[in-house]
């Protein structure tokens, strides 16, 4: 079946530094695949996404990019904000309705 | 436009009791689906709808669990007896069956704490 492997946390970063949270998948066919962000308290919302191979998803300084070679799918941001701290799901959207998350990573951005 | 609104977003309550989570999801959106959210499991899908029908009710823990949806503007998820392994976070989602638009719209979700 479908599954989605993500790096683990949590992740503690200095405000302006890279941030990188590496996402795999399997999944027959060709998935969609989106990343979500839940801040404290609140529930998911979708971050960006990408529906075929070599898209590119970008919102909020936040990119990623659908790699089917690689069957990867990282999320990046080049100079993170202590308002970004957040948890990060990676998720696909296979040949059934329902997408299949992944466990999350908990980033920390530091002042 | 509003979001998907959830109700309560607390609640506390006794173990046995009977417990109501209701969802409504964003207008002309045709699926929902539940979550649940724990530290120890992440985040479970519960059960899902397309246009009222259930669809996939799988991840439904046990029989104390039951979720309907009555109309395309309201779902419930009740547990009956609840216990306190029950506390979690429930979160209903939408999405809207066309294309490729498979993302899916949370609310804020309802926090239960059986005790």
């Amino acid at each position: 079946g479908d599954s989605v492997t993500q790096m683990e946390g949590p992740v503690t970063l200095s405000e302006e530094a890279f941030l990188t949270i590496n996402c795999t998948y399997t999944a027959t066919g060709y998935p969609s695949l989106f990343w979500y962000v839940q801040y404290p308290g609140e529930g998911l919302q979708l971050l960006l996404k990408a529906t075929k191979a070599d898209d590119k998803g970008s919102n909020k300084g936040f990119e990623a990019t659908y790699r089917k070679e690689t069957t990867s799918f990282h999320l990046e941001k080049g100079s993170v904000q202590v308002s970004d701290s957040a948890v990060y799901f990676c998720a696909l959207a296979g040949s059934a309705r329902q997408l299949t998350f992944g466990s999350g990573t908990q980033l920390t951005v530091l002042p | 436009d509003a979001g998907v609104i959830q109700s309560p977003r607390h609640e506390v309550t006794e173990m046995g009791q009977e417990v109501t989570l209701r969802c409504k999801p964003i207008s002309g959106h045709d699926y929902l689906f539940w979550y649940r959210q724990t530290m120890m499991r992440g985040l479970e899908l519960l059960i899902y709808f397309n246009n009222n029908v259930p669809i996939d009710d799988s991840g439904m823990p046990e029989d104390r669990f039951s979720a309907k949806m009555p109309n395309a503007s309201f779902s419930t998820l009740k547990i009956q007896p609840s216990e306190p392994r029950d506390s979690a976070v429930y979160f209903c989602a939408s999405s809207l069956a066309t294309g490729q638009k498979y993302e899916q719209y949370f609310g804020p979700g309802t926090r239960l704490t059986v005790t």
